[in-house]
């Protein structure tokens, strides 16, 4: 089956610096990779989604690239603020699936 | 915005009870997700649901769990005979379809089993 591998799993950034966050992916016939952020005790929250015939997705502060090539995909968030601080998780979708697989999760601390 | 809603937030259940988790999907979905998360961990996918029956299931999803679509609104998740490993956060999602949709999860019910 699929399996969702990310790094790092913590990351500190200061106020304003660019935070990345990778995922690679074993299964080349997953088509949709969805980014979450997770505050304290709360929902996972859909920031960003991609799907497998789009290269780069861009939001605001927020953008993804996917290689699926190289079976792997990425968060970039620039500008960072200290509300950006959370657990983000990666997932990704087998073509006809409809189970999200999750990494293992990235702690960002954004300090100021 | 439309939410997924979650009920109980907490349940507290001593070990071999049933316990039932109730979730109110978006209205205008169609596909309906329970996934756990234990503490500090990854979320796992437990099962999917369309049309009334379900549509993919995962390993963790085994014969104590079973899954019910109520009536119009409510989806609900029953574990017949917990054990203390079902100690977890559990989130229930929906989607509007299956394919490359987005999942939206409600807030959670946080299951301790004693």
């Amino acid at each position: 089956g699929e399996n969702v591998e990310q790094h790092p799993s913590t990351l500190s950034v200061q106020e304003g610096d660019s935070a990345v966050i990778k995922c690679t992916y074993s299964d080349s016939a997953s088509n949709y990779f969805p980014w979450y952020k997770q505050e304290l005790g709360k929902r996972p929250q859909l920031i960003i989604d991609i799907r497998s015939n789009v290269g780069e997705k861009k939001d605001q502060r927020i953008a993804v690239t996917l290689n699926k090539t190289a079976k792997h995909f990425s968060l970039h968030i620039t500008e960072t603020q200290p509300e950006d601080s959370a657990v983000y998780f990666c997932a990704a979708r087998v073509q006809a699936g409809t189970a999200l697989i999750f990494g293992k999760g990235t702690t960002l601390s954004v300090s100021s | 915005e439309p939410e997924v809603t979650q009920t109980p937030s907490h349940q507290v259940t001593q070990m071999g009870q049933e316990v039932i988790l109730r979730c109110v999907p978006i209205s205008n979905h169609l596909y309906f997700y329970w996934y756990r998360q234990i503490l500090g961990q990854k979320v796992e996918f437990l099962v999917s649901f369309y049309n009334n029956e379900i549509s993919e299931k995962s390993e963790i999803f085994d014969d104590q769990f079973s899954v019910e679509r109520p009536d119009g609104s409510n989806f609900t998740l029953k574990i017949r005979s917990t054990k203390l490993e079902d100690s977890a956060m559990y989130f229930c999602a929906s989607s509007v379809l299956g394919d490359r949709q987005p999942q939206h999860f409600g807030d959670g019910t946080r299951l301790s089993i004693l």
